[in-house]
């Protein structure tokens, strides 16, 4: 069974462009998570989506972006990209209404450097 | 707000010793609480879990303390290995929370010395 997948592994763009980050969930996996895991801190909660809709977001600006697919694949957009938006994006992907939090699979992330 | 949080950032252990990672949380909310590792380069992988209802979990070297009244929970790697070298990620989640989105702590750094 292929996990999920990540594209690309690493971005490199200048401050004030935009990027695009992509997932692919495992199959059967209806919920994508994104995450962003800034250096030397935790994991911070971006957005949920599900059934092709945003479910819900975590305390980030809104020139963070997404949206999610008729596959389920999912799609994070980064407007007017920030020197402090350099970090591992990580996307997570489970069944929706698996009750347990270990249904989350993760990928390898994406390494998005701006300068 | 830091909701989960890992005092920690690094442990350094003997191999064959005992690595004991520490986690506290805030919100009374969270009812299931969950262990990560990681590796570089790799994201993170489920390791162990518990329930509110419990106060230990254990799965072979592994085991997951559980102190509500503390708001505290604890994972025991007996005895460490020199593949468990990486960083350990707490997280909880709350019934209550929409999608069951997981808060995660910072992590703890660990390298098992041989």
């Amino acid at each position: 069974e292929a996990g999920v997948t990540q594209s690309p592994t690493h971005l490199i763009k200048t401050r004030g462009q935009q990027a695009t980050l992509r997932c692919s969930p495992i199959s059967g996996h209806t919920s994508v998570y994104w995450y962003q895991q800034a250096l030397g801190l935790g994991l911070q909660f971006l957005l949920w989506y599900d059934e092709g809709e945003e479910r819900n977001r975590g305390n980030f600006p809104p020139r963070f972006s997404g949206r999610q697919f008729p596959n389920y694949s999912s799609e994070l957009n980064v407007n007017a990209l920030e020197l402090e938006d350099s970090a591992l994006y990580l996307c997570a992907s489970r069944m929706f209404g698996q009750r347990s939090g270990y249904g989350y699979t993760f990928g390898s992330g994406t390494r998005l450097t701006v300068v | 707000d830091q909701q989960v949080k890992q005092n920690s950032p690094s442990l350094s252990v003997q191999e064959g010793r005992i690595s004991i990672l520490n986690c506290d949380y805030t919100n009374s909310m969270f009812d299931y609480f969950l262990w990560y590792k990681k590796y570089p380069a790799e994201g993170p992988t489920f390791l162990i879990s518990i329930s509110s209802i419990k106060d230990k979990n254990e799965d072979g070297r592994f085991t997951v303390f559980l102190n509500k009244s503390a708001k505290h929970l604890s994972l025991h790697i007996v005895p460490s290995q020199p593949g468990d070298s990486a960083v350990y990620f707490c997280a909880a989640s709350a019934r209550m929370a929409a999608g069951n989105k997981l808060t995660f702590g910072g992590g703890t750094r660990v390298l098992v010395k041989p």
